[in-house]
């Protein structure tokens, strides 16, 4: 089975400049996460799919953030523009729903943002 | 609003040691996650806890789960250098959404 797969996995961009991130979750995987994790702290949420539609994103920066999950597989998560504090990685992982071990996550690489 | 700590932050043992990793939460959650995390790597599940009471090993590490007091803990035996890497818990906060710890930096020296 293949895993989460994420690209690109690292991006230096300038202050106020844009970027996007893509994430394809496992097959089947009904609810797509994307986390933001700054250095040395733990991931933090920042939306939360179940197949098309958001679950949650309370704590997506929508002024500058924006994410979508087209067709309820593939999802980008997009910044613009970007500032310094949005250097982090970002995560992306998937969960399957109903089904056995529903519950846990599974993380893919992520892509390492450095914004100068 | 859910908030998940640990303790200690940062941890540095000598092989062969025993230590434990504590996890705290705020408010009634049924299912904990342990997680690692490798320098530059993304974060693998180590245990799921379901229940009060649950106890995982696998082994040099066992994690435990007592709902009623709100903490999870990560006990680790005899501990190697290849266990270094960074522990993180996850506490289920709704259908679905994950809360983690701030982390725990795991440095086992030889």
């Amino acid at each position: 089975e293949a895993g989460v797969a994420q690209s690109p996995r690292y991006k230096i961009i300038e202050k106020r400049q844009s970027v996007a991130f893509w994430c394809n979750p496992i097959s089947g995987h009904a609810t797509l996460y994307w986390y933001q994790q700054i250095l040395g702290q733990g991931p933090k949420l920042l939306i939360q799919f179940q197949n098309n539609g958001v679950v949650d994103d309370s704590q997506l920066p929508k002024d500058r953030f924006s994410a979508e999950r087209l067709k309820g597989v593939d999802s980008t998560l997009k910044i613009q523009p970007a500032k310094l504090e949005d250097s982090a990685v970002y995560l992306c992982a998937s969960s399957p729903v109903g089904g056995y071990r529903s519950y846990e996550q599974y993380f893919g690489p992520g892509t390492r943002l450095t914004v100068t | 609003e859910l908030k998940v700590e640990q303790n200690p932050l940062f941890l540095s043992m000598q092989e062969g040691k025993n230590y434990t990793i504590y996890c705290n939460y705020s408010t009634t959650s049924d299912r904990l996650y342990w997680y690692r995390q490798d320098p530059g790597k993304s974060l693998e599940s180590l245990f799921v806890l379901l229940s009060n009471g649950a106890v995982k090993q696998e082994g040099r590490l066992m994690a435990s789960l007592d709902t009623k007091a709100r903490l999870s803990t990560l006990h680790i035996t005899a501990a190697v250098h290849d266990l270094s890497a960074t522990y993180f818990c996850a506490v289920e906060s709704g259908t679905y959404k994950y809360i983690f710890g701030t982390g725990t930096r795991l440095k086992v020296l030889a």
